[in-house]
C-alpha cells in the first residue's frame, strides 16, 4: 500500500531563516504531487504542484519554492522566512489519472 | 476556473443528532466531488466522493452525501453524530478532463457536544 511521509512534523525558526520541508511518497511511482498551506482558521491553499521529476508548476507568487529531485520526493524551501510564511503546510499525493489526493501529515511551522 | 463555497463556518450539534454540511460549486465543465475530514493537527482523509453514477454517495464513518447538478451541491449528511465526529470539513471540487488540481472550500468546524 501507498504511505506518504513529511518531516519535521514542527518547526520554529526565525525570520530570515532558510527553510527546508521534505514529503516523501512510498508504494507508487510517478505520482502527481502537491504541496498546501493551511493558515490559522483558513482553508487549503495550493502552493506548487508536480507531474514528474523536474515539473513544477506554482499557484501562487510567493516567498517560498519547490523542487523534485527523484521521482516519489517533493520538496518545500525559502531562502528567507517571512512571519506570514506560519502555517500548517500538507503535503499530497495522486495516481497520474487517477480522482482524490492522498495527504500526509503536515508540518506547523512557526515563523518568529 | 471552479470554486467551492461551504456556507456553514461552524456547526454545533448534540451528540445522536443528524448533521448537514453544506457544500455549493461553480463550474463551467464537468466535476468529480470530495468531502475530506481533518481531525486537530492532522492530515485531510477523504470521506467520500463522487465520480459519476448514482447522486447518492456512501463515504465512510456513517457519512454520506448527494451530488445535485441543477442546483450545483453536495452537501454532506450523517444522521447521528459521535463526539469522535468533532473535526474540520472540507468540501473539495476538480473539473474535467484535464485538471490535476483540487478546489477547496473554507471548511467548516463541526463540534459535537454530549
Amino acid at each position: 500500500s501507498q504511505t506518504i511521509h513529511q518531516w519535521p512534523a514542527t518547526l520554529v525558526q526565525p525570520v530570515g531563516s532558510p527553510l527546508s520541508l521534505e514529503c516523501t511518497v512510498e508504494g507508487t511511482s510517478n505520482p502527481n504531487l502537491y504541496w498546501y498551506r493551511q493558515a490559522a482558521g483558513r482553508g487549503l491553499q495550493l502552493l506548487f504542484y508536480s507531474v514528474g521529476i523536474g515539473q513544477i508548476s506554482s499557484e501562487v507568487p510567493q516567498n517560498l519554492s519547490a523542487s523534485r529531485p527523484q521521482d516519489r520526493q517533493f520538496i518545500l524551501s525559502s531562502k528567507k522566512l517571512l512571519l506570514s510564511d506560519s502555517g500548517f503546510y500538507l503535503c499530497a499525493w495522486a495516481l497520474q489519472g487517477g480522482s482524490e489526493q492522498y495527504f500526509g501529515p503536515g508540518t506547523r511551522l512557526t515563523v518568529t | 476556473a471552479q470554486s467551492v463555497t461551504q456556507l456553514d463556518s461552524q456547526v454545533p450539534v448534540f451528540e445522536e443528532a443528524p448533521v448537514e454540511l453544506r457544500c455549493n460549486y461553480s463550474s463551467s465543465v464537468s466535476v468529480y466531488l470530495f468531502w475530506y475530514v481533518q481531525y486537530p493537527n492532522q492530515g485531510l482523509q477523504l470521506l467520500l466522493k463522487y465520480l459519476s453514477g448514482s447522486t447518492l454517495v456512501k463515504g465512510i464513518n456513517g457519512f454520506e452525501a448527494e451530488f445535485n447538478k441543477s442546483q450545483t451541491s453536495f452537501h454532506l449528511r450523517k444522521p447521528s453524530v459521535h463526539i469522535s465526529d468533532t473535526a474540520e470539513y472540507f468540501c473539495a471540487v476538480r473539473s474535467l478532463p484535464f485538471d490535476y488540481k483540487l478546489s477547496f472550500g473554507a471548511g467548516t468546524t463541526v463540534t459535537v457536544r454530549a
